[in-house]
């Protein structure tokens, strides 16, 4: 089945330094890809969505420039955390799926524990 | 807008046992996937079964099965013979489209006990 690939599992950094997290697709192409934030013990929160060739377009109240966004191919997108601050601190998940106008399943990468020192 | 509730923050159940986990949904849209996706410890997130709001028979997926009941839009997973390993939170989520992202639910956290 198709999967979906997310790298590095674990980082941490100190504050005031980026880090960028990598989502790829590996056997199918992914025109959209989702980018969610998970704090401790509730629920997926959706970030954005990441468009390959066009600008991602971002959920109310998450800041564009400190969360960018590079979609640059059909099996890649990346989310870079801009000078990180220890509130940065989460889980960051990305999804994506097979499209074509049906409801169907979205795959999610082994997800990002980033840690701000 | 869609909106999924699941009202149970942790159930817990004994090994061997059957489970149902709850979930109701909102959506105008006509056409619509419901997912149940299990994320354990790990953080990752496991997909585990899907209903189309076209589809008529229940889905099932080997101890997986969901209940869909259209009319009252709920769409409770149940397990049956609870594992030790089925301890996880479990999110139920909905997708109105081939474009859009999915909808999560609060989840469920399930602990299964010897």
């Amino acid at each position: 089945g198709a999967v979906v690939s997310q790298h590095p599992s674990r980082v941490i950094c100190k504050s005031g330094t980026s880090v960028k997290i990598e989502c790829r697709s590996l056997d199918f192409q992914a025109t959209t890809m989702f980018w969610y934030r998970q704090f401790p013990k509730q629920s997926l929160m959706l970030m954005a969505t990441s468009n390959e060739g066009s600008k991602a377009t971002y959920e109310q109240g998450v800041e564009k420039d400190k969360f960018l966004i590079n979609h640059a191919s059909l099996t890649l997108s990346t989310l870079t955390v801009t000078s990180a601050h220890p509130e940065d601190s989460s889980f960051y998940i990305c999804s994506a799926g097979l499209e074509g106008g049906h409801t169907g399943e979205l795959f999610f990468g082994e997800g990002s524990r980033l840690t701000v020192l | 807008a869609q909106k999924i509730t699941q009202t149970q923050p942790g159930m817990f159940v004994q090994e061997k046992e059957a489970v149902t986990l709850d979930c109701t949904y909102d959506t105008s849209d006509q056409s619509y996937g419901l997912f149940w996706y299990k994320q354990p410890s790990s953080g990752e997130m496991i997909f585990l079964i899907y209903q189309g709001s076209y589809d008529e028979q229940n889905a099932t997926e080997g101890r997986y099965s969901l209940n869909f009941q259209k009319a009252r839009k709920s769409a409770n997973l149940v397990i049956s013979a609870s594992q030790l390993g089925d301890s996880a939170m479990y999110f139920c989520a909905m997708r109105v489209s081939g474009y859009s992202t999915l909808t999560f639910g609060k989840g469920t956290m399930l602990l299964v006990s010897p």
